[in-house]
């Protein structure tokens, strides 16, 4: 079975601080897609990273950067000088390579970036 | 490119009424659409998925003559919930993905808020 933990509910910091959030995940499947969306308080899911199970390699964008370690079974997402228009529900999501490509999201996790 | 678009953005409705969103890939050909819905802070919920041309593969639980979806073309997908109730009444978001390389990735629509009075 297929699953995604994201074991923190809501984090709250202040803003220019480093966050990180956490996502676990389990799955059965050689070949794999992990995923971050950013939900801010429009609704509207913005797609912000694709890594499949192959590709460990750390990856920058910006303020952001992901760390991906299959041997502890994380992706987990930093936040470098945080700012409130950070403030959003992240989701992380997994996938399997069947035809439908259908994702597991975790159950979120809301940042709260205070001024 | 990979915009989605949804409409309407919101609804109002009364209780026994029929209410359709319709999903459009506006830059991009979609062999494949997904419907989810989603409840106050709480996570997305799968409801079905939708190739062209063909019938719609629901997720245990969601009924399917409740929630009618047709995906007549590349681009367009609609979703009627039929004889709305209010405990119908959620946020209903739609995705899509390339019919080409990088079908793996969904890009997601901007949600239709739902209100059955």
């Amino acid at each position: 079975a297929q699953k995604v933990t994201q074991a923190q509910t809501e984090i709250s910091v202040v803003e220019k601080e480093d966050v990180t959030l956490d996502c676990v995940y389990e799955t059965r499947d050689t070949t794999y897609y992990l995923f971050w969306y950013k939900q801010p308080p429009s609704g509207e899911l913005v797609f912000l990273i694709r890594r499949n199970s192959f590709d460990e390699q750390n990856e920058i964008s910006g303020r952001y950067s992901w760390n991906f370690q299959k041997s502890t079974s994380s992706f987990n997402f930093t936040i470098t000088a945080s700012q409130v228009v950070d403030s959003a529900v992240y989701f992380c999501a997994l996938s399997g390579t069947d035809s439908s490509y259908k994702l597991i999201f975790g159950s979120g996790t809301r940042l709260l970036v205070r001024p | 490119g990979a915009v989605v678009s949804q409409h309407p953005s919101w609804v109002i409705c009364k209780s026994g009424t029929s209410v359709k969103i319709e999903c459009r890939s506006l830059d991009f050909q979609a062999t494949t659409m997904f419907w989810y819905r989603q409840f106050p802070k709480q996570s997305l919920m799968l409801m079905a998925t939708s190739n062209e041309g063909s019938k719609a593969t629901y997720e245990q639980g969601v009924e399917k003559d409740k929630f009618l979806i047709n995906h007549a073309s590349l681009t367009l997908s609609t979703l009627t919930v039929t004889s709305a109730h209010p405990e119908d009444s959620s946020f209903y978001i739609c995705s899509a993905t390339h019919s080409g390389r990088g079908r793996e990735t969904q890009y997601f629509g901007p949600g239709t808020r739902l209100l059955v009075l």
